[in-house]
C-alpha cells in the first residue's frame, strides 16, 4: 500500500533550469494538489487537479506548470527555476472536492 | 479574502495535561476543516476532518469542533504524551477542495 509518493525527496538545481517534480498516488483518488512550505509564509495551494486533464490555478501559480494526463500522477514543473522557488514541496490527493487530503512526503528543492 | 489564524504559535505543556489548539478562521462559508500533525523535516499527517454540518469529530484522545457561525475550530488533545510534540496545523477546505492553512501551534510535551 504505498499510498502517495513524490520524487525526488531532494533536489539541488540551477536558476534557470527547468524542474520537474513528481507525484503519484496508488488509491485513484479524482483530487490532486500541489503546495508549497516556506518560513513565513506557511503551506500555499501552487495548482490543482480535478480530474485527468482538469487542472487550475492555486494562490501562487506563477513560473509553474502541471499537467494530468493519467489520474494516479500530477508531475509539477518548474519551466526556468529561480532562487525564490527554493521550499519544500507536497503534493496531497484527495478522493472528493471536501475530502481528506493525504499528503505526501515532501520535496525538497534548493534552487542556486 | 479568507484568513486563517492560530494561536499560540507555541505551546509547551507537562506531560499528562490536556492540550487545547485554537484556529480562527475570518469567513464562515467554508466547506470542511481539516486538521493535520507535522513532525520535523517530515510530511503532514491528517488528524481529523469536520465537515461543515457537524459541530464534532472524536479519535482517539483526539477531540475537534468546529463553530462555524464564530468561526472557529478548537482541537483538544487529552492526557498529552511527548510524543504529541509537534506542529499542529489547521486548514479550512473550499467547494473546490483547496486547504488554506493556519500557520500552526507549535507544541512541546515535557516528560
Amino acid at each position: 500500500d504505498a499510498g502517495i509518493t513524490q520524487s525526488p525527496r531532494y533536489k539541488i538545481t540551477e536558476t534557470g533550469r527547468q524542474v520537474t517534480l513528481m507525484c503519484h498516488q496508488t488509491w485513484s483518488h479524482s483530487y490532486m494538489f500541489w503546495y508549497r512550505q516556506d518560513l513565513g509564509h506557511g503551506l500555499r495551494l501552487i495548482y490543482y487537479s480535478a480530474a485527468a486533464d482538469i487542472t487550475d490555478k492555486g494562490e501562487v501559480p506563477d513560473g509553474y506548470v502541471v499537467s494530468r494526463s493519467k489520474t494516479e500522477n500530477f508531475p509539477l514543473t518548474l519551466e526556468s527555476a529561480t532562487r525564490s522557488q527554493t521550499s519544500v514541496y507536497f503534493c496531497a490527493s484527495s478522493d472528493s472536492s471536501g475530502g481528506t487530503q493525504y499528503f505526501g512526503p515532501g520535496t525538497r528543492l534548493l534552487v542556486l | 479574502k479568507q484568513e486563517v489564524t492560530q494561536i499560540p504559535a507555541a505551546l509547551s505543556v507537562p506531560e499528562g495535561e490536556n492540550l487545547v489548539l485554537n484556529c480562527s478562521f475570518t469567513d464562515s462559508a467554508i466547506y470542511n476543516l481539516q486538521w493535520f500533525r507535522q513532525d520535523p523535516g517530515k510530511g503532514l499527517t491528517s488528524l481529523l476532518l469536520i465537515q461543515s454540518s457537524q459541530r464534532e469529530q472524536t479519535s482517539g484522545r483526539l477531540n475537534a469542533s468546529l463553530d462555524k457561525s464564530s468561526g472557529r475550530s478548537t482541537l483538544y488533545i487529552a492526557a498529552s504524551q511527548p510524543g504529541d510534540s509537534a506542529t499542529y496545523l489547521c486548514a479550512v477546505i473550499d467547494s473546490w477542495g483547496k486547504l488554506q492553512f493556519g500557520a500552526g501551534t507549535q507544541v512541546v510535551v515535557t516528560p
